[in-house]
């Protein structure tokens, strides 16, 4: 596989349920991003992990955790969540956060989420 | 297999230029087709053009979208240096899958 990668491709829960978005990219990368796109705000930046540490985290409440065990992997994890965290959940990466090369995000297919 | 392809991946220009950059797309049912700036970190949205909006514009940034040809341009006038940036074009299809394209990576020189 090349690229960014995300599974599941499509997610429905419910409040109360804990579940795990996994984003995996083949680009030999540095930093990995968490962004949420919902219908009424194009695209907001959640996390940034650069070289396996979280360096923004942009507000997020709490029931979002991420997890970036290597520079390869991003997680996200979800519990109780509510009904207005449905969206579309993206994962990019780029050779590294901050500096000259940050500019090139490559996106994955993103991961629809519906929590009902 | 849903696909943006933006043009030209790079240009170079002078402050006070005009720019217009490119973006063709190829989805199962369109929904709609946005316009992103990156700078150092998150995209910045800019635009966003669905069948019922298909031109926009703020300030001296303007957009179009021409569905016949599955295209959409993005015309900055009077070009500043602050508008180096690269520019994303991302569309969404029936699948609610956001595509996006490589970007236009644009220069403003002094």
């Amino acid at each position: 596989e090349t690229g960014v990668t995300q599974t599941p491709r499509h997610l429905v829960m419910g409040m109360t349920n804990k579940k795990s978005l996994k984003c995996e990219q083949h680009l030999g990368h540095n930093a990995m991003y968490w962004y949420k796109q919902s219908a009424k705000k194009p695209l907001e930046l959640m996390f940034v992990y650069n070289f396996k540490e979280q360096t923004e985290n942009n507000s997020v409440p709490s029931r979002f955790s991420p997890e970036c065990p290597n520079s390869s992997h991003l997680f996200l994890h979800l519990h109780t969540l509510q009904p207005e965290d449905s969206a579309l959940y993206l994962c990019a990466s780029s050779p590294t956060s901050g500096g000259l090369y940050s500019y090139e995000q490559y996106f994955g297919p993103g991961t629809r989420l519906t929590v009902t | 297999e849903d696909k943006v392809v933006q043009s030209p991946l790079s240009l170079v220009v002078h402050e006070g230029d005009t720019v217009t950059l490119n973006c063709s797309y190829e989805v199962t049912n369109f929904r709609s087709l946005l316009w992103y700036k990156q700078e150092k970190k998150a995209p910045t949205f800019l635009f966003m053009l669905t069948s019922s909006g298909i031109e926009k514009k703020s300030g001296r940034l303007s957009s179009i979208l021409d569905k016949k040809e599955l295209s959409s341009i993005l015309n900055i006038t009077a070009t500043q240096t602050g508008d180096s940036a690269i520019y994303l074009c991302a569309v969404e299809g029936g699948s609610e899958k956001l595509v996006f394209g490589k970007g236009t990576k644009l220069t403003v020189n002094p």
